[in-house]
């Protein structure tokens, strides 16, 4: 079974500056299918990334996913005030099917 | 554009069952899938299971393997998940999620969740 762990578990930062968020799989995710989803409070996740580097319609270009094999990365380029959120990163596979990482909260500093 | 709601808020005790829906608009066919998650108060997603509308086949994780059915009403577009056995620790808001529709995913299932339901909370308490 696919165990993703993400870190760090917060980050704290000012709007304007770069945010880079890391999702580590226990083994390798199938094909790279691995995806990054927004939730703030109170609201569902909303994909930003899928294919470990493809945005998802209406995302803007600020945000960026790298990484193939064990290691992807989020990186949001320059924070803008309704980034500040949990981020949590995905991955498709044979088993499970769908798993997540734990989430990376995303505070104001 | 696609659009999925579901029922509203149900509270259960412990042992008993519940049995959440989730209702697709916006799709030109039956070729896609309809996934269930859950998440529970302030903690993270959690994959349940799967069905496809255009066949019926389904997919569980194996945590809840025996405790959760998924299934498919395609004449009313609607999916359902019942969840049985409740535990206090089943109090969570459950989603449904879909992708795009395409005959391609009908047994693998979409890789990606790009349209969620509103999500519906179920609270298990004695």
């Amino acid at each position: 079974e696919i165990v993703l762990t993400q870190s760090p578990g917060t980050l704290s930062l000012s709007p304007g500056e770069r945010a880079t968020l890391s999702c580590r799989a226990s083994q390798s995710v199938t094909g790279n299918q691995l995806g990054w989803y927004q939730q703030k409070p109170g609201q569902t996740p909303r994909l930003l990334i899928y294919g470990a580097s493809s945005r998802a319609n209406g995302i803007p270009d600020r945000f960026s996913g790298s990484g193939s094999g064990t290691d992807f990365t989020l990186t949001i380029s320059r924070l803008e005030p309704e980034d500040f959120a949990v981020y949590y990163c995905q991955q498709y596979g044979s088993s499970p099917r769908y798993s997540f990482g734990q989430g990376t909260k995303l505070e104001i500093k | 554009q696609v659009q999925l709601v579901q029922s509203g808020a149900e509270v259960k005790k412990p042992g008993a069952s519940v049995k959440v829906s989730c209702k697709a608009s916006g799709y030109t066919s039956t070729t896609y899938g309809i996934n269930w998650l859950r998440q529970a108060p302030g903690q993270g997603l959690e994959w349940m299971g799967w069905i496809s509308a255009y066949s019926g086949s389904t997919k569980y994780a194996q945590m809840f393997q025996g405790r959760v059915t998924v299934t498919t009403d395609t004449s009313t577009s609607t999916a359902y998940m019942e969840l049985r056995s409740l535990r206090s620790d089943d109090t969570a808001l459950y989603y449904c999620a879909s992708g795009p529709s395409a005959i391609y995913y009908d047994t693998s299932g979409y890789p990606y969740f790009d349209y969620w339901g509103q999500g519906s909370l179920v609270a298990v308490s004695s």
